[in-house]
């Protein structure tokens, strides 16, 4: 049974770099196809896809947010790590973590959920 | 970037009713397009793959057709339950891409 969960803070300041982990059991980022991605949802809006990494680290971002992600690994732990740097109300949102398979293939386990505010 | 735009944005149907959401892509993605369901505090839920390959444990009243640049999601004969949020996700490039999403009220 795949499971995920994302942890880290519920309120980070503006300016400040958030980091995000998702920890993951029931496969493993080794193996190949398999992928975890990050998508957010505003309170209210829609998703929007943020960041892929693949068990061969291949990487990918969204384009209007490249600058400020960084998608990184820990096979041994099972974790993957978002970190968001120069964080701003408008990044106010519930962050996912996702399971998926294969180059193109859907997002079939999702993690909770975790919501982050951005205030001072 | 790939742009998914569904329609209705809402729609408020009574129970058995069938309900159809069209996900429309910018260019073609061939068959590279999911559905997820969203209810109220969870988190969305995979419900077809590959324009129409159905999810074990997903009831068979949910069915989705298309290829190119227009897909469908079809309910068939919609339960209370079904009340949700629908988003399509295409995964045929970077970066991927959802729909804005089509809110499904029971009346």
């Amino acid at each position: 049974q795949i499971t995920l969960k994302e942890s880290g803070p519920t309120l980070v300041k503006p300016t400040q770099t958030l980091t995000l982990t998702c920890t993951f059991s029931g496969f493993s980022l080794s193996t190949s196809g398999v992928g975890v991605g990050w998508i957010r949802q505003p309170p209210g809006k829609a998703l929007e896809w943020l960041a892929l990494i693949y068990w061969n680290d291949d990487k990918r971002y969204s384009p209007s947010l490249k600058s400020r992600l960084t998608i990184t690994k820990d096979t041994s732990k099972n974790q993957v790590v978002l970190t968001m740097t120069n964080m701003d109300p408008v990044d106010t949102a519930t962050y996912y973590c996702a399971h998926t398979r294969g180059g193109s293939s859907a997002f079939d386990i999702w993690g909770q959920g975790t919501m982050v505010t951005v205030s001072s | 970037e790939i742009v998914l735009t569904q329609s209705p944005d809402f729609q408020s149907v009574t129970p058995k009713e069938k309900v159809t959401i069209t996900c429309r892509a910018s260019q073609s993605i061939g068959s590279s397009l999911h559905w997820y369901q969203q209810k109220p505090d969870q988190s969305p839920k995979l419900l077809i793959k590959y324009a129409s390959q159905s999810i074990s444990g997903v009831p068979s009243r949910f069915s989705g057709s298309g290829s190119g640049t227009d897909f469908t999601l079809t309910i068939n004969s919609l339960e209370a339950e079904d009340a949700a949020t629908y988003y399509c996700h295409q995964s045929s490039s970077f970066p991927w891409t959802f729909g804005q999403g089509t809110k499904v009220e029971i009346k």
